[in-house]
């Protein structure tokens, strides 16, 4: 079935940095734009990046450009996030989720997400 | 940037009762680009509804939306107890950023 599978979060001392990964399967990942979407402990949800089907655009949430990075790898079906310069504000559940077109569509498949604490 | 609030940000209705939930952006949607959302405590967020009224594969009828322009509005006909939890709208006409609303909660009363 469609689904995508997020991994790679962890606790990580503030200025650290961790690598999620998301495996996407069910589908024809190369056809579709994919999201990453946080959420804050007891908090709603936040928009963090996009990065088309192509990789012609990539777009990132201010808070987080310069120091996180979206990329995809088609031949793997796998979405990433580099996260770098981690800070405390940063600690949220991150979840990837698969645009409805090859563009910045709804977000219409989700994956339960992974865990980033950062603390020291 | 295209803010949206949501309102009320509590709702509490008993299992039966209508629930009308609102979603108000600072300036238009263009095309209605506007997704529901609804999350359970400790699952990810589920496509409710796509371009303001168009309900995603699996989602019973009793859940509708409506609007265009800056104001948007999500009803459920008739409660069910697996539908209380937290609904988030999101616009995607206008991206980047794409932005989400604060969430409105329906809870039993």
């Amino acid at each position: 079935q469609v689904q995508v599978v997020e991994s790679g979060g962890g606790v990580v001392q503030p200025g650290g940095s961790l690598r999620l990964s998301c495996a996407a399967s069910g589908f024809t990942f190369r056809n579709y734009g994919m999201y990453w979407v946080r959420q804050a402990p007891g908090k709603g949800l936040e928009w963090v990046s996009f990065i088309r089907s192509d990789e012609r655009n990539k777009y990132y949430v201010d808070s987080v450009k310069g120091r996180f990075t979206i990329a995809r790898d088609n031949s793997k079906n796998t979405l990433y996030l580099q996260m770098n310069s981690l800070r405390v504000e940063d600690t949220s559940i991150y979840y990837c989720a698969r645009s409805d077109s090859a563009g910045a569509g709804y977000m219409d498949v989700w994956g339960k997400g992974t865990t980033v604490t950062v603390s020291s | 940037e295209i803010v949206l609030t949501q309102s009320p940000g509590t709702l509490s209705l008993s299992p039966g009762e209508r629930a009308t939930l609102s979603c108000r952006a600072s300036q238009s949607v263009s095309s209605n680009y506007l997704a529901w959302y609804l999350q359970k405590p400790g699952q990810p967020p589920r496509l409710l509804i796509y371009a303001a009224s168009n309900r995603a594969t699996g989602i019973p009828d009793r859940f509708s939306g409506s609007g265009s322009g800056t104001d948007f509005t999500l009803t459920i006909s008739r409660l069910e107890p697996e539908d209380f939890a937290v609904y988030y709208c999101q616009q995607y006409a206008s991206s980047p950023p794409l932005t989400f609303g604060g969430g409105t909660k329906v809870e039993i009363k």
